[in-house]
């Protein structure tokens, strides 16, 4: 399969415990984003890799959320000290880059703070 | 404002009727593109079609088609001859060009979610 993969695909976790999930985009992207998606919304953009470099965060990442895509491959995405409004759907999305071409999504981390 | 509205939060729709989903949005760019993407149960977005704003002709693949009216800012999302697989959430999507750091990120509508009834 050569499409975005992510890992793992649930994540049930006590709120106040650091949480990693990791995701691998296709090989030949070198743009990576990360989407946070609530129940009955759309997703919402969270922050954005070009190649390794992370060029851009949305207000949304609070310093608890930390991203990194080292060597410009796959991605992390840490969320510290998990709050319960952290519960959502974590999307990947990886593209290449022109203003025509589609993003490809991965199946998402679905995150619960109990 | 909202750079995406679906105005349609649910819609109900017999198997092998057609089926329209609406979509506007809201750019000062003349360059842009639209997508729809398709979210089944098991939460993964899939890419259903494109619509550039430059493009003449309105986008068509397999069952989808999109009724892009630029004047209204309107890409409206028809599929023909539905199906009950196509029993999903929808999400209209635009990319904007940007001048910082290329990140053409796409920013959502709230969705809509088509159910079909056999």
């Amino acid at each position: 399969d050569t499409g975005v993969s992510q890992d793992p695909r649930h994540k049930i976790t006590k709120r106040g415990q650091n949480v990693t999930f990791r995701c691998d985009p296709i090989s030949e992207h070198n743009r990576l984003y990360w989407y946070r998606q609530t129940l009955g919304q759309g997703p919402e953009f969270l922050t954005y890799f070009q190649n390794e470099a992370q060029l851009e965060k949305s207000r949304l990442l609070s310093d608890r959320f930390s991203a990194e895509r080292p060597k410009g491959s796959f991605s992390t995405l840490e969320i510290q000290r998990t709050e319960q409004g952290d519960s959502a759907m974590y999307l990947c999305a990886s593209s290449a880059g022109q203003l025509n071409t589609e993003a490809f999504f991965g199946q998402g981390t679905r995150l619960t703070v109990v | 404002a909202q750079k995406i509205t679906q105005t349609q939060p649910g819609m109900f729709v017999q198997e092998k009727e057609a089926v329209t989903l609406d979509c506007t949005y809201d750019t000062s760019d003349p360059s842009y593109g639209l997508f729809w993407y398709k979210q089944p149960s098991s939460g993964e977005m899939i890419f259903l079609i494109y619509q550039g704003s430059y493009d003449q002709q309105n986008a068509t693949e397999g069952r989808y088609s999109l009724n892009f009216q630029k004047a209204r800012k309107s890409a409206n999302l028809v599929i023909s001859a539905s199906q009950l697989g196509d029993s999903a959430m929808y999400f209209c999507a635009m990319r904007e060009p940007r001048s910082n750091f290329g990140n053409e990120k796409l920013t959502f509508g709230t969705g809509t979610r088509l159910t079909i009834i056999p």
